[in-house]
């Protein structure tokens, strides 16, 4: 199962909004929606931000949202902020294995 | 709380064993579905296996088929993962999450694994 592909770096300044895209295929995030997001700051573990293509767990701001378009996700970060730098993954269950976007990491200018 | 801790990770010879665990606890253990996803050195994330709830079901990422098995044991609230056969590829941190439906929710915070001579 191939990886979903992700750009590896994005970029913003404070205050401002950044998408981050990850592409598979019809036979994962256009299949369903089953596409998670994934924040880790540097030595730390992942967290979880968005599930089900849009939905965000309790705690996480709503500046984090989630869309999808065919076989494309999406996670924008509005207002952004210090923090926000990171690294993020996407994901998508694909029927058997899950598979990882290569991950993007967000630099806050 | 709800805490997922790995242990078990080290320094192992290539063609080497090591056993990995992951202690849960403040959820209900046997509900969940449970993954372990593995990081290699400036790399990104990549899942590596899922066991079912009640441990009977399990499935593994191509890379490691056949040379890691993974076990939890629900009156202890434990998972296991027992890696055979190791090779350099396999160094990484090693997460195990707990599974909500088709994302992962809760993650511990890895335990690191070195296969190196």
């Amino acid at each position: 199962q191939s990886a979903l592909t992700q750009p590896p770096s994005a970029s913003g300044s404070p205050g401002q909004s950044v998408a981050i895209s990850c592409t598979g295929t019809s036979s994962d995030v256009g299949g369903h929606n089953y596409v998670s997001w994934y924040q880790q700051h540097p030595g730390k573990a992942p967290k979880l931000i968005i599930y089900e293509v849009n939905k965000r767990p309790s705690g996480v701001p709503d500046r984090f949202s989630g869309s999808k378009s065919g076989n494309t996700a999406s996670l924008t970060v509005s207002g952004l902020q210090a923090d926000d730098e990171a690294d993020y993954y996407c994901s998508s269950y694909t029927g058997s294995p899950w598979v990882f976007g290569g991950g993007t990491k967000l630099t806050v200018l | 709380e709800v805490q997922l801790v790995e242990s078990g990770g080290g320094l192992v010879q290539p063609g080497g064993s090591l056993r990995l665990s992951c202690a849960a606890s403040g959820f209900t253990f046997r509900d969940y579905w449970m993954h372990w996803v593995r990081q290699a050195p400036g790399k990104g994330l990549v899942w590596v296996s899922r066991i079912d709830s009640d441990g009977r079901s399990t499935i593994y990422a191509d890379s490691v088929q056949g040379r890691f098995t993974f076990s939890r044991d629900n009156v202890k609230n434990t998972l296991y993962l027992q890696m055979n056969s190791l090779r350099a590829e396999d160094t990484a941190v090693y997460y195990c999450a707990r599974g909500d439906y088709y994302h992962m929710g809760v993650w511990g915070q890895g335990t690191t694994v070195t296969v190196s001579s």
